[in-house]
Parts: structure tokens; C-alpha cells; sequence
């Protein structure tokens, strides 16, 4: 059984560009959640989703961010318009329900110039 | 709100000596506790975790027990080796959706 899985695992962008980073959760899994971790820190949680519905986004930054999880294929996360502060490992877990542990991935680790 | 603090790094060590990493969280309710590694490059790896008071997570010699009257869930190892030389978090999981994570704390294990 595969683990969760995220590509691109490194992604370089120019400033103003869109990020887009892909998480696929471990089999049967159908709830995701996405953390960033910048340098030198702790994870910060970002989003938390079930397939096509997003259940908490309080930790999401209000602009130029977007989460999605589509009933077919991996979850998204879309950064439009990047900026140097964005330079982070963003990391995914999935699990297969509430109260279950979080299976993490290797995370993306995103560089802005 | 919850948050968790744990013991700024880096934590160098000898091979074989005891080591101790302090944790201490807020919380507003009982969240379950747990200690992850993160090797260089990599994602985080769950070492341990505990559930409710007084319990005690172990994993390849690695422990910490869940102290509601002190609010901590310090990790230990009686003998570390240079494998163990990784970034250690102490997280807490409260609500079931989202983990708190601690800063990390980075060991370095010198042969």
C-alpha cells in the first residue's frame, strides 16, 4: 500500500507565477490536510478537506490560496501570484476518517525567486 | 488557544547518552499527544503518541508519558544513537481536524 504521495517534491517559481501542488492520499483515505512549514518552524496548519467539500480553512492565508479536493484525482493546492514569503515545505496527510491518525507525505518544498 | 512548546534546539549528544526533550502544550479540552521525526529531507514520521492521562508512547526506545498536572509529554531515550540524529516535534491533536505543531527541536548525535 502506497504511502501519500506529492509531486512536484521540489518546484521553483518567479514571483507572480501560480504553484500548484499535488497530493494523492494513501488508499481508502478520503480526508487530506495540508500544513506549511516555513524555515527554521514548526508545521502551521493550513486546510482540511473532505472529497469535494472543504471542512476548515482557517489556517489558509484569505488571498491567493485555494484548496480542492475532487471527488477524482489528487488534492490541490493552488498558489496564485507568488511572492518570496511563500518559500516553504508545504506538507499533506491523509487519513481515512475523524479521530485517526494523519499519514504524512514527503512534502513539496517550494522555492520563490 | 492551543499551542504547544517545546525545547529550542539544537541538542547535541554524545553516542549512548540519555536524552530528554521538553514539551509542554495549552490546551483547552484533552488532546491526544504525540512525537514525530522528520529526517533530513524527508516528511514527518510518527514516533509515539498517547491518548488520554498517564499514558506512555514508546517506540524504538523512545518514550514519553501524557502528564496532565504538568501539561508536558517530554520525550526520552536512555541511549541515542547516530541514527536518531533527526528534527524531533512534539504535536497535540485537539478536535480531530488539525494538529499543533511545536517549533522542532533538531538533535545531533556525534559518534
Amino acid at each position: 500500500n502506497a504511502g501519500v504521495m506529492q509531486n512536484p517534491r521540489h518546484l521553483v517559481r518567479r514571483r507572480g507565477q501560480e504553484a500548484r501542488l499535488r497530493c494523492s492520499p494513501m488508499k481508502g483515505h478520503s480526508h487530506v490536510y495540508w500544513y506549511r512549514q516555513l524555515p527554521e518552524e514548526g508545521l502551521k496548519f493550513m486546510v482540511y478537506l473532505q472529497k469535494e467539500n472543504i471542512i476548515d480553512e482557517s489556517g489558509m492565508p484569505k488571498e491567493r490560496f485555494s484548496a480542492e479536493f475532487p471527488k477524482e484525482g489528487p488534492s490541490i493546492l493552488r498558489i496564485q501570484q507568488v511572492v518570496r514569503g511563500d518559500s516553504a515545505a508545504y506538507f499533506c496527510a491523509s487519513s481515512p476518517g475523524e479521530n485517526n491518525e494523519q499519514f504524512f507525505g514527503p512534502g513539496t518544498r517550494l522555492t520563490v525567486l | 488557544g492551543d499551542s504547544v512548546t517545546q525545547m529550542e534546539g539544537p541538542v547535541t549528544l554524545s553516542e549512548e547518552a540519555f536524552l530528554t526533550i521538553n514539551c509542554t502544550y495549552t490546551a483547552t479540552g484533552y488532546p491526544s499527544l504525540f512525537w514525530y521525526v522528520q529526517y533530513p529531507g524527508e516528511g514527518l514520521q510518527l514516533l509515539l503518541k498517547a491518548t488520554k492521562a498517564d499514558d506512555k508512547g514508546s517506540n524504538k526506545g523512545f518514550e514519553a508519558t501524557y502528564r496532565k498536572e504538568t501539561t508536558s509529554f517530554h520525550l526520552e531515550k536512555g541511549s541515542v544513537q547516530v541514527s536518531d540524529s533527526a528534527v524531533y516535534f512534539c504535536a497535540l491533536l485537539y478536535n480531530f481536524n488539525k494538529f499543533y505543531f511545536g517549533s522542532g527541536t533538531k538533535l545531533n548525535v556525534k559518534p
